[in-house]
């Protein structure tokens, strides 16, 4: 048990296809994030949201959306995604915002594949 | 552009033996640091992190880490390590207190053979 639960474990998907991924924290922390992992390649950050800012990294698609609805929700948006796009998806929160030291709690992740 | 590099990408190693895996970085200012580990089928924890004081920091099951700042490295070790410690490491830098926006290395997957 983490405290960050992510939902679904594993996705696959079709190019055409509109699916959403979903993270919910339990540890009454303030900041989320979005993190891919890639086979042989560093996590890459691809969003922030907290109670001072939201950030993007501005080399995400736009073919990924996220959605924070309030600080224990985080969503990701997929649409007409690409196979390249098949990675592990993983959230992560934080208790001391998007200022703080950077310590992160991740979830297990959702494992996309795309056909 | 700032970055990590971890020199090992795969270790094997017999249990018993002693490991050090190698973590620089890239940026000049205040840091945070942090090792991460990831068991086979399990999420990232975190294993140890450093803020400031003691530049040797210790973590959980045996693990410790040295932060030199003037060769910009941050390498973790462990006396001996057992079959269990098996999985994938990662070394992350958090400049300047930004928060979860984290930059990791590629990760060192270690084997431990029994």
């Amino acid at each position: 048990e983490t405290g960050v639960t992510q939902t679904p474990r594993h996705l696959v998907m079709g190019m055409t296809n509109k699916k959403s991924l979903k993270c919910e924290q339990h540890l009454g922390h303030n900041a989320m994030y979005w993190y891919k992992q890639s086979a042989k390649k560093p996590l890459e950050l691809m969003f922030v949201y907290s109670l001072e800012e939201r950030v993007e990294n501005n080399s995400v698609p736009s073919r990924f959306s996220p959605e924070c609805p309030n600080s224990s929700h985080l969503f990701l948006h997929l649409h007409t995604l690409q196979p390249e796009d098949s990675a592990l998806y993983l959230c992560a929160s934080s208790q001391e915002g998007g200022r703080g030291r950077g310590e992160l709690f991740f979830g297990e992740g959702s494992r996309l594949t795309v056909l | 552009a700032q970055s990590v590099s971890q020199h090992n990408h795969h270790v094997i190693l017999s249990e018993a033996a002693s490991l050090e895996l190698g973590c620089n970085y890239s940026y000049g200012g205040t840091v945070n640091l942090f090792w991460y580990v990831q068991y086979p089928g399990q999420h990232l924890q975190l294993l140890l992190k450093y803020f400031s004081g003691d530049p040797l920091v210790k973590g959980i099951k045996g693990f410790e880490a040295e932060f030199i700042k003037s060769k910009f490295s941050f390498n973790l070790r462990k006396p001996s390590v057992q079959w269990s410690d098996t999985a994938e490491y990662f070394c992350a830098v958090n400049p300047y207190n930004q928060g979860g926006k984290l930059i990791f290395g590629q990760g060192t997957e270690l084997s431990v053979k029994p």
